[in-house]
Protein backbone atom coordinates (compact mmCIF):
# COMPACT_ATOMS: atom_id res chain seq x y z
CA UNK A 1 0.00 0.00 0.00
CA UNK A 2 1.54 3.32 -1.59
CA UNK A 3 1.96 6.12 1.95
CA UNK A 4 3.03 9.53 2.26
CA UNK A 5 3.66 10.81 5.68
CA UNK A 6 4.32 14.13 6.18
CA UNK A 7 6.16 15.64 9.23
CA UNK A 8 7.65 18.92 10.03
CA UNK A 9 4.89 21.50 10.17
CA UNK A 10 5.15 24.32 13.20
CA UNK A 11 4.55 27.80 14.22
CA UNK A 12 7.62 30.18 13.47
CA UNK A 13 7.78 33.59 13.27
CA UNK A 14 8.09 35.65 9.83
CA UNK A 15 11.62 35.43 8.48
CA UNK A 16 12.21 31.97 10.00
CA UNK A 17 12.74 28.53 8.38
CA UNK A 18 11.80 25.29 8.73
CA UNK A 19 12.20 21.92 7.19
CA UNK A 20 9.59 19.93 6.31
CA UNK A 21 10.02 15.93 5.50
CA UNK A 22 7.84 13.59 3.33
CA UNK A 23 7.79 9.60 4.18
CA UNK A 24 7.09 7.41 1.75
CA UNK A 25 6.41 3.80 1.82
CA UNK A 26 5.02 0.62 -0.53
CA UNK A 27 6.47 1.80 -4.05
CA UNK A 28 9.57 2.10 -5.31
CA UNK A 29 10.15 6.07 -4.75
CA UNK A 30 13.75 6.52 -6.39
CA UNK A 31 11.32 6.37 -9.59
CA UNK A 32 8.67 8.39 -9.06
CA UNK A 33 8.39 12.42 -9.73
CA UNK A 34 7.97 13.97 -6.29
CA UNK A 35 5.78 17.27 -5.09
CA UNK A 36 5.01 19.74 -2.77
CA UNK A 37 1.44 21.49 -3.21
CA UNK A 38 -0.24 23.56 0.05
CA UNK A 39 -3.62 25.02 0.63
CA UNK A 40 -3.98 28.22 2.94
CA UNK A 41 -6.77 28.33 5.31
CA UNK A 42 -10.09 28.27 3.54
CA UNK A 43 -8.05 28.79 0.07
CA UNK A 44 -7.40 26.49 -3.14
CA UNK A 45 -4.94 24.20 -4.32
CA UNK A 46 -1.46 25.60 -4.88
CA UNK A 47 1.38 23.57 -6.47
CA UNK A 48 4.67 24.29 -5.01
CA UNK A 49 7.79 22.57 -5.80
CA UNK A 50 8.20 19.36 -7.73
CA UNK A 51 11.54 17.10 -8.24
CA UNK A 52 11.74 14.33 -11.00
CA UNK A 53 13.46 11.21 -10.43
CA UNK A 54 16.71 11.95 -12.05
CA UNK A 55 16.39 15.13 -9.31
CA UNK A 56 15.32 18.23 -11.51
CA UNK A 57 13.56 20.18 -10.05
CA UNK A 58 11.28 23.02 -10.84
CA UNK A 59 9.30 25.82 -7.86
CA UNK A 60 6.49 27.74 -8.44
CA UNK A 61 7.55 31.88 -8.47
CA UNK A 62 5.78 32.19 -5.25
CA UNK A 63 8.56 30.79 -3.50
CA UNK A 64 11.43 30.13 -5.95
CA UNK A 65 14.87 31.46 -4.16
CA UNK A 66 13.45 30.67 -0.49
CA UNK A 67 12.34 27.11 -0.61
CA UNK A 68 14.57 24.03 -0.85
CA UNK A 69 13.59 20.85 -2.67
CA UNK A 70 15.52 17.62 -2.39
CA UNK A 71 15.20 13.89 -2.21
CA UNK A 72 17.28 10.63 -0.40
CA UNK A 73 16.04 7.77 -2.10
CA UNK A 74 18.13 5.56 0.44
CA UNK A 75 15.71 6.89 2.75
CA UNK A 76 12.91 6.96 0.77
CA UNK A 77 11.89 10.36 1.51
CA UNK A 78 11.23 14.06 0.34
CA UNK A 79 12.36 17.54 1.78
CA UNK A 80 11.28 20.98 1.29
CA UNK A 81 13.78 23.80 3.25
CA UNK A 82 11.84 26.91 3.75
CA UNK A 83 13.58 29.88 4.28
CA UNK A 84 12.65 33.73 4.77
CA UNK A 85 8.90 32.61 5.45
CA UNK A 86 6.53 35.05 5.21
CA UNK A 87 2.54 35.23 6.73
CA UNK A 88 1.65 33.99 2.94
CA UNK A 89 3.09 30.73 3.29
CA UNK A 90 1.02 29.80 6.21
CA UNK A 91 -0.83 26.47 5.01
CA UNK A 92 -0.78 22.63 5.20
CA UNK A 93 1.70 21.53 2.72
CA UNK A 94 0.85 18.22 0.99
CA UNK A 95 3.10 15.32 -0.22
CA UNK A 96 2.64 14.14 -3.56
CA UNK A 97 3.18 11.17 -5.85
CA UNK A 98 3.38 12.33 -9.99
CA UNK A 99 2.59 9.43 -11.95
CA UNK A 100 3.73 9.55 -15.48
CA UNK A 101 3.50 8.23 -18.84
CA UNK A 102 2.87 8.87 -22.08
CA UNK A 103 0.22 11.85 -22.15
CA UNK A 104 -1.13 11.08 -18.64
CA UNK A 105 1.03 13.17 -15.73
CA UNK A 106 -1.03 13.52 -12.68
CA UNK A 107 -0.77 13.15 -8.64
CA UNK A 108 -2.18 9.85 -7.85
CA UNK A 109 -1.26 9.42 -3.83
CA UNK A 110 -1.06 12.12 -1.13
CA UNK A 111 -0.65 12.41 2.33
CA UNK A 112 -2.34 13.96 4.97
CA UNK A 113 -0.42 17.57 4.86
CA UNK A 114 1.21 18.91 7.82
CA UNK A 115 0.85 22.44 8.77
CA UNK A 116 2.73 25.58 8.98
CA UNK A 117 1.72 28.47 10.58
CA UNK A 118 4.22 31.86 9.95
CA UNK A 119 3.23 34.39 12.66
CA UNK A 120 4.66 36.28 15.44
CA UNK B 1 -2.95 33.01 -8.44
CA UNK B 2 -4.58 30.10 -10.04
CA UNK B 3 -4.76 30.07 -14.07
CA UNK B 4 -7.16 27.77 -14.26
CA UNK B 5 -10.90 29.28 -13.97
CA UNK B 6 -13.37 27.36 -11.95
CA UNK B 7 -16.95 28.66 -10.86
CA UNK B 8 -17.27 28.93 -6.91
CA UNK B 9 -19.93 26.99 -6.52
CA UNK B 10 -22.52 24.38 -8.09
CA UNK B 11 -25.36 22.56 -6.72
CA UNK B 12 -28.18 19.48 -7.05
CA UNK B 13 -30.62 17.69 -5.71
CA UNK B 14 -30.07 13.88 -4.82
CA UNK B 15 -29.70 12.36 -8.38
CA UNK B 16 -29.46 15.26 -10.59
CA UNK B 17 -26.93 15.77 -12.56
CA UNK B 18 -23.86 18.39 -11.90
CA UNK B 19 -21.50 20.27 -14.53
CA UNK B 20 -18.44 21.94 -13.21
CA UNK B 21 -16.22 24.12 -16.21
CA UNK B 22 -12.64 24.26 -16.05
CA UNK B 23 -11.19 27.14 -18.54
CA UNK B 24 -7.39 27.33 -19.09
CA UNK B 25 -5.11 28.45 -22.05
CA UNK B 26 -2.93 26.93 -24.94
CA UNK B 27 -0.28 26.73 -22.25
CA UNK B 28 -1.75 24.28 -19.98
CA UNK B 29 -5.40 22.20 -21.08
CA UNK B 30 -5.03 22.97 -24.91
CA UNK B 31 -1.36 21.17 -24.73
CA UNK B 32 -2.05 18.34 -21.76
CA UNK B 33 -4.37 16.45 -20.29
CA UNK B 34 -6.62 17.42 -17.21
CA UNK B 35 -7.01 15.84 -13.73
CA UNK B 36 -9.81 16.39 -11.48
CA UNK B 37 -9.19 16.17 -7.47
CA UNK B 38 -12.00 16.01 -4.97
CA UNK B 39 -11.27 17.06 -1.37
CA UNK B 40 -13.66 16.47 1.39
CA UNK B 41 -14.54 18.75 4.27
CA UNK B 42 -11.12 18.20 6.35
CA UNK B 43 -9.33 15.35 4.13
CA UNK B 44 -6.28 15.60 1.66
CA UNK B 45 -7.19 15.90 -1.71
CA UNK B 46 -7.93 12.22 -3.85
CA UNK B 47 -7.36 11.78 -7.62
CA UNK B 48 -10.97 12.09 -8.92
CA UNK B 49 -9.72 11.92 -12.78
CA UNK B 50 -6.82 11.74 -15.10
CA UNK B 51 -6.27 12.02 -18.53
CA UNK B 52 -9.26 14.08 -19.15
CA UNK B 53 -11.55 11.17 -19.05
CA UNK B 54 -9.88 7.90 -17.20
CA UNK B 55 -11.32 7.07 -13.99
CA UNK B 56 -9.21 5.31 -10.95
CA UNK B 57 -9.61 2.38 -9.79
CA UNK B 58 -12.42 2.73 -7.25
CA UNK B 59 -13.85 6.01 -8.37
CA UNK B 60 -17.57 5.52 -9.12
CA UNK B 61 -18.64 5.53 -13.34
CA UNK B 62 -20.87 8.73 -12.05
CA UNK B 63 -18.07 10.69 -11.94
CA UNK B 64 -16.86 11.54 -15.91
CA UNK B 65 -14.53 14.01 -17.68
CA UNK B 66 -14.10 15.83 -20.93
CA UNK B 67 -11.93 18.21 -22.67
CA UNK B 68 -12.48 20.17 -25.86
CA UNK B 69 -9.66 22.57 -26.41
CA UNK B 70 -8.45 24.88 -23.91
CA UNK B 71 -11.95 23.86 -21.36
CA UNK B 72 -12.80 21.03 -19.46
CA UNK B 73 -15.61 19.63 -17.36
CA UNK B 74 -16.38 17.02 -14.87
CA UNK B 75 -19.56 15.68 -14.46
CA UNK B 76 -21.47 14.37 -11.91
CA UNK B 77 -24.72 12.41 -12.34
CA UNK B 78 -26.69 10.90 -10.01
CA UNK B 79 -25.59 13.02 -7.39
CA UNK B 80 -25.30 11.42 -3.61
CA UNK B 81 -25.31 13.38 -0.33
CA UNK B 82 -21.72 12.00 -0.17
CA UNK B 83 -20.58 13.81 -3.11
CA UNK B 84 -20.35 17.20 -0.98
CA UNK B 85 -16.98 18.26 -1.51
CA UNK B 86 -14.60 20.68 -3.19
CA UNK B 87 -13.20 19.65 -7.18
CA UNK B 88 -10.01 21.17 -8.79
CA UNK B 89 -8.96 20.73 -12.11
CA UNK B 90 -5.68 20.55 -12.76
CA UNK B 91 -2.78 20.48 -15.70
CA UNK B 92 0.85 20.62 -16.29
CA UNK B 93 1.49 24.53 -17.49
CA UNK B 94 4.53 25.04 -20.08
CA UNK B 95 5.09 28.64 -19.49
CA UNK B 96 5.14 28.30 -16.16
CA UNK B 97 7.03 25.06 -15.76
CA UNK B 98 4.94 23.57 -13.11
CA UNK B 99 1.59 22.23 -12.16
CA UNK B 100 -1.38 24.45 -11.96
CA UNK B 101 -5.16 23.72 -10.12
CA UNK B 102 -8.23 25.75 -10.91
CA UNK B 103 -9.89 28.14 -8.10
CA UNK B 104 -11.99 25.02 -7.10
CA UNK B 105 -15.78 24.52 -7.08
CA UNK B 106 -17.26 23.72 -4.12
CA UNK B 107 -20.73 21.56 -4.73
CA UNK B 108 -23.21 21.28 -2.34
CA UNK B 109 -25.58 18.66 -2.08
CA UNK B 110 -29.05 19.99 -1.48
Amino acid sequence: EVQLVESGGDLVNPGGSLRLSCAASGFSFSTYDMNWVRQAPGKGLEWVSSISSSSYIYYADSVQGRFAISRDNAKNSLYLQMNSLRAEDTAVYYCARRYSSGRFTHFDYWGQGTLVIVSS
Amino acid sequence: QSVLTQPPSASGTPGQRVTISCSGSSSNIGSHTVNWYQQLPGTAPKLLIYGNNQRPSGVPDRFSGSKSGTSASLAISGLQSEDEADYYCAAWDDNLNGYVFGTGTQVTVL
